[in-house]
């Protein structure tokens, strides 16, 4: 069974640009995680999907972050612009929706920013 | 607001020793509690996941404990070895299919 994909894997851009990240969870999982992690610190959950609807983006930075998940699959991430505090690992993770409660999460290998 | 705290933040062992992470939470109203690592510049993998009528979990040299009235949880790692050598996360998940990680604890397992 093919994991969490994720692109990609690196990226250096400088502030104010603009990057997104590609997800792709593993087939048949309805919910769809985006998560940011500062070195030093646990993930923060930044979005949730289920399927294409918006779950929970209370930790989003809405006014330069953005994401979508078109046809309930693929997921994109973008961030514009970039600032300094955006460098972090941007990690995508996907569960099964069915008896969500008792299911593990599956994490990507992650999306490493550097903004300089 | 759920929160969870990881003691201690970095640990370092003699390869051989038995070891115990502690994982502790603050709403006690959770589904479940997964115990993750983390290797540098990695994801993070899934090592047990206990659910909130369970005590404990256990796989291979790795036992996670439960105690949710309490809010605590411990990973016990017997005969530590290099290759253990990481970050280990909790999260627990609570209501809204929410996960909420700790700031987990380093791990480095010595020779």
């Amino acid at each position: 069974e093919a994991g969490v994909a994720q692109s990609p894997r690196y990226k250096i851009i400088e502030k104010r640009q603009s990057v997104a990240f590609w997800c792709n969870p593993i087939s048949g999982h309805a919910t769809l995680y985006w998560y940011q992690q500062i070195l030093g610190q646990g993930p923060k959950l930044l979005i949730q999907f289920q399927n294409n609807g918006v779950v929970d983006d209370s930790q989003l930075p809405k006014d330069r972050f953005s994401a979508e998940r078109l046809k309930g699959v693929d997921s994109t991430l973008k961030i514009q612009p970039a600032k300094l505090e955006d460098s972090a690992v941007y990690l995508c993770a996907s569960s099964l929706d069915r008896a969500w409660q008792s299911n593990t999460i599956y994490f990507g290998e992650g999306s490493w920013l550097t903004v300089v | 607001k759920q929160e969870v705290t990881q003691i201690p933040a970095a640990l370092s062992v003699p390869e051989g020793e038995n070891l115990v992470l502690n994982c502790s939470f603050t709403d006690s109203a959770i589904y479940n509690l997964q115990w993750f690592r983390q290797d540098p510049g990695k994801g993070l993998t899934s090592l047990l996941l206990i659910q909130s009528s369970q005590r404990e979990q256990t796989s291979g040299r790795l036992n996670a404990s439960l105690d949710k009235s309490s809010g605590r949880s411990t990973l016990y790692i017997a005969a530590s070895q290099p290759g253990d050598s990481a970050t280990y996360l909790c999260a627990v998940r609570g209501g809204g299919n929410k996960l909420t990680f700790g700031t987990g604890t380093q791990l480095k397992v010595e020779l």
